[in-house]
């Protein structure tokens, strides 16, 4: 079974500290990686994604994830928080119901992160 | 702007009342996608509609019906809704979902759905 684990429900960071939001997941097959970003009264915005090569993707806004096959991890992480990064993350994976050819992701519950000056 | 709208963004109904959910995407992509999220719970995919297939959740209850009438446009019909159904109401879409694809998910910005 396919599933995401956002073990953190809050990250809070100073501003100009680098920030590391966790993703752990379990897939069968190879695994497709995304992170997705929500600010408050909108839908998800899509930050980057890993489908295969490199295993530091980078994304918008400054973000990048590092690939982890051996830990089934996918971090976020960015250098030099901003206070505007204050938002809600979601880590997601595609996979597969049993049966069916068409993909679909499953997302983590969340985790909110929260730049303070 | 992401390239897919939702109307209304804000809605109020009471258990008896009959709505619609109305989503429209721009990209030409070819798979749109309902989801639900409650605060404090994942996301959950209520259905998927492609051109080859639709999937729907099992445990989505017939209160919530979903359209399609062509790859544009989805819509969510709701009748005798429950409080507990109050949610954000997110569409996507996406191009081609099966197989090996791996094109990311599109959201609009969401329908606030207060069930009285």
């Amino acid at each position: 079974a396919q599933s995401v684990a956002q073990p953190e429900d809050q990250v809070n960071v100073a501003e100009g500290n680098p920030l590391t939001v966790k993703c752990t997941y379990s897939v069968s097959g190879n695994p497709y990686l995304f992170w997705y970003v929500q600010y408050p009264n909108r839908g998800l915005q899509f930050l980057l994604k890993y489908i295969t090569g490199d295993n530091l993707v980078k994304g918008s806004y400054g973000f990048e994830a590092e690939f982890n096959k051996s830990q089934t991890s996918f971090h976020l992480k960015k250098p030099s928080a901003l206070v505007s990064d204050s938002a809600l993350y979601f880590c997601a994976v595609r996979g597969f119901d049993r049966g069916s050819t068409l993909g679909r992701l499953y997302f983590g519950r969340g985790t909110q992160l929260t730049v303070w000056p | 702007e992401t390239g897919v709208t939702q109307t209304p963004r804000h809605l109020v109904m009471g258990m008896t009342n009959k709505k619609s959910l109305k989503c429209e995407q721009h990209l030409g992509h070819n798979a749109m996608y309902w989801y639900k999220q409650s605060a404090k719970k994942p996301l959950e995919l209520m259905f998927v509609y492609s051109l080859e297939e639709r999937v729907e959740n099992n445990s989505v209850p017939s209160r919530f019906s979903p359209e399609c009438p062509n790859s544009s446009h989805l819509f969510l019909h709701l009748h005798t809704l429950q409080p507990e159904d109050s949610a954000l109401y997110l569409c996507a879409s996406s191009q081609d979902p099966s197989g090996g694809s791996y094109n990311e998910q599109f959201f609009g910005p969401g329908t606030r759905l207060t069930v009285l």
